[in-house]
C-alpha cells in the first residue's frame, strides 16, 4: 500500500525559504492516476490546501499563497517537494503531503479528494 | 473562490447518540464534496467522497448526503473513537481545493 513521508527542517528563520520533501513508497509519482498535494494546519486551526502537482509537472496553487509557493516533482527519487519563500510566523504549521486521485469528466482530468496522507511534519518559523 | 461553512463549530453529544454535521458551499459544487475525520496528533482520514460514498474501511454508521450547496455528514450512533474534528472539502471548476473550518464532536 502506498505511504507518504514528509521530511525537512523543523525550524526556519523569518524571510527565508521553507523546503519540504514528500517521499512516496508503494506507488509512483509518475502515475497519471494521481495528483500530489501539500496541505498545512497552523496550531489549533483548520486545514489549508497549499497546492498540487501532476506527474507532467503542471501545478495549481492556493491563490492566497501562489506568489510564494513552488511545488516540484522528482520522478527519479519518487518524491515531490514544496518551497515556500519569505516565510513569517504565520507560516508555522504542521505540513502534510497527500495523494489526490485524478478523476475524469468531459472537461478532462481534475483533482478530487485526498485519499492517502503523510503523518505530517511540524515547521516553526522563528529566529 | 468557493467558501465552505461548517456548522456547528462544536457538537456535544454522548456515545450512542446521532451526530448531524452540516457543510454549506457558497456556490454549487455539484457532488464534489468529501469529508475527513481528524483526531489529535493525527493526519486527517478520508471518510466520504462524492458526497455520499464511504471510503474503504469506513464503518456503515458514517453516511453522507446532499448536493449543490448543502451537505450533511451523519454518524448514526457515536462510538468512543468517533469523537474528533470533521472537515468537508470541495474542488472548484478551476481545480483549486478548499476545506471547511471544521466541526468538533466532543463528549458531553
Amino acid at each position: 500500500q502506498v505511504q507518504l513521508q514528509e521530511s525537512g527542517p523543523g525550524l526556519v528563520k523569518p524571510s527565508e525559504t521553507l523546503s519540504l520533501t514528500c517521499t512516496v513508497s508503494g506507488g509512483s509519482v509518475s502515475s497519471g492516476s494521481y495528483y500530489w498535494s501539500w496541505i498545512r494546519q497552523p496550531p489549533g486551526k483548520g486545514l489549508e490546501w497549499i497546492g498540487y502537482i501532476y506527474y507532467s509537472g503542471s501545478t495549481n496553487y492556493n491563490p492566497s499563497l501562489k506568489s510564494r509557493v513552488t511545488i516540484s516533482v522528482d520522478t527519479s527519487k519518487n518524491q515531490f517537494s514544496l518551497k515556500l519563500s519569505s516565510v513569517t510566523a504565520a507560516d508555522t504549521a504542521v505540513y502534510y503531503c497527500a495523494r489526490v486521485p485524478a478523476r475524469y469528466d468531459s472537461s478532462g482530468y481534475y483533482p478530487s479528494l485526498m485519499d492517502v496522507w503523510g503523518q505530517g511534519t511540524t515547521v516553526t518559523v522563528s529566529s | 473562490e468557493i467558501v465552505l461553512t461548517q456548522s456547528p463549530a462544536t457538537l456535544s453529544l454522548s456515545p450512542g447518540e446521532r451526530a448531524t454535521l452540516s457543510c454549506r458551499a457558497s456556490q454549487s459544487v455539484s457532488s464534489y464534496l468529501a469529508w475527513y475525520q481528524q483526531k489529535p496528533g493525527q493526519a486527517p482520514r478520508l471518510l466520504i467522497y462524492d458526497a455520499s460514498n464511504r471510503a474503504t474501511g469506513i464503518p456503515a454508521r458514517f453516511s453522507g448526503s446532499g448536493s449543490g450547496t448543502d451537505f450533511t455528514l451523519t454518524i448514526s450512533s457515536l462510538e468512543p473513537e468517533d469523537f474528533a474534528v470533521y472537515y468537508c472539502q470541495q474542488r472548484s471548476n478551476w481545480g483549486s481545493l478548499t476545506f471547511g473550518g471544521g466541526t468538533k464532536v466532543e463528549i458531553k
